[in-house]
C-alpha cells in the first residue's frame, strides 16, 4: 500500500523567514509526485507536479526539489508572507491501477506571523 | 481561469438520509474523481470516473455510495443512507488527460456534517 508522510505536522515561522518542509513517499514504481497549497474554504491550488529524479520547480518565492532514488521532495518557501499561511499538501500518483488516483500526506500547516 | 466548482458548500443532514453532492468539473476535462477528508486524518481517494463509468473504488466506496455524470457537465456522488462517519469534506477533481504528470484539479470541497 502506497505510504505518503509529510513533516513537520504544523510549523510556525515569522514573516521574513525561509522555511521548508519534507514529503516521503516510497522510492519504488514512482510515478509523479503532486503538490498542492490548501487554504481553508478554497480549492487546493495546484503548485507543482513532478516526475523525473533531480527535478527543481520554481514558482515565484516557493520551490521544490525532487528525490525519486530516496523517496523525497522538499517544498523551500523563500521570504515567507503572511498570505502564505496555508496547508500544503503532497501526493503520490498511485500508478499500480493507472487510474490516475493521488495518495496523500496529511499535509504541512504553516502560519506566518506578521 | 476554469475550475471545479462544487455545491453546496456545506451540508447537514440526519443519519440515515441521503445526500447528492454535486460538482462541475472543468469543462474538457475526461478524468473525475471524489476525494474525502474527515477532520484530522489524510484526504483520501473514494472514486475514479473515465468514459462515463466507475475505473476504480476504493474500499471506503460501498453500496451506499453512488456517482454519476447524467448531462455531461454535473458529476454527483450520492450517498444513500448517511452514517455519522460518513462526517467530511468531499472534494470533487478533474484532469484533462490519463499521463501521470497531468495536474489534477479541485474544487473547494463540500463539508458533510450528518447529525
Amino acid at each position: 500500500i502506497l505510504n505518503v508522510e509529510q513533516s513537520p505536522q504544523s510549523l510556525h515561522v515569522q514573516e521574513g523567514d525561509s522555511t521548508n518542509f519534507t514529503c516521503s513517499f516510497p522510492s519504488s514504481n514512482f510515478y509523479a509526485l503532486h503538490w498542492y497549497r490548501w487554504e481553508t474554504a478554497k480549492s487546493p491550488e495546484a503548485l507543482f507536479v513532478m516526475t523525473l529524479n533531480g527535478d527543481e520547480k520554481k514558482k515565484g518565492r516557493i520551490s521544490a526539489t525532487l528525490n525519486t532514488k530516496e523517496g523525497y521532495s522538499y517544498l523551500y518557501i523563500k521570504g515567507s508572507q503572511p498570505e502564505d499561511s496555508a496547508t500544503y499538501l503532497c501526493a503520490s500518483y498511485d500508478g499500480s491501477s493507472n487510474t490516475g488516483k493521488l495518495i496523500f500526506g496529511q499535509g504541512t500547516t504553516l502560519q506566518v506571523k506578521p | 481561469e476554469p475550475e471545479v466548482t462544487q455545491t453546496p458548500s456545506h451540508q447537514v443532514t440526519q443519519m440515515g438520509q441521503e445526500v447528492i453532492l454535486r460538482c462541475v468539473p472543468i469543462s474538457n476535462h475526461l478524468y473525475f474523481y471524489w476525494y474525502r477528508q474527515i477532520l484530522g486524518q489524510k484526504v483520501e481517494f473514494l472514486v475514479s470516473f473515465y468514459n462515463n463509468e466507475i475505473s476504480e473504488k476504493s474500499e471506503i466506496f460501498d453500496d451506499q455510495f453512488s456517482v454519476e455524470r447524467p448531462d455531461g457537465s454535473n458529476f454527483t456522488l450520492k450517498i444513500r443512507s448517511t452514517k455519522l462517519e460518513d462526517s467530511a469534506m468531499y472534494f470533487c477533481a478533474s484532469r484533462l488527460s490519463g499521463t501521470s504528470g497531468t495536474e489534477q484539479y479541485f474544487g473547494p470541497g463540500t463539508r458533510l456534517t450528518v447529525t
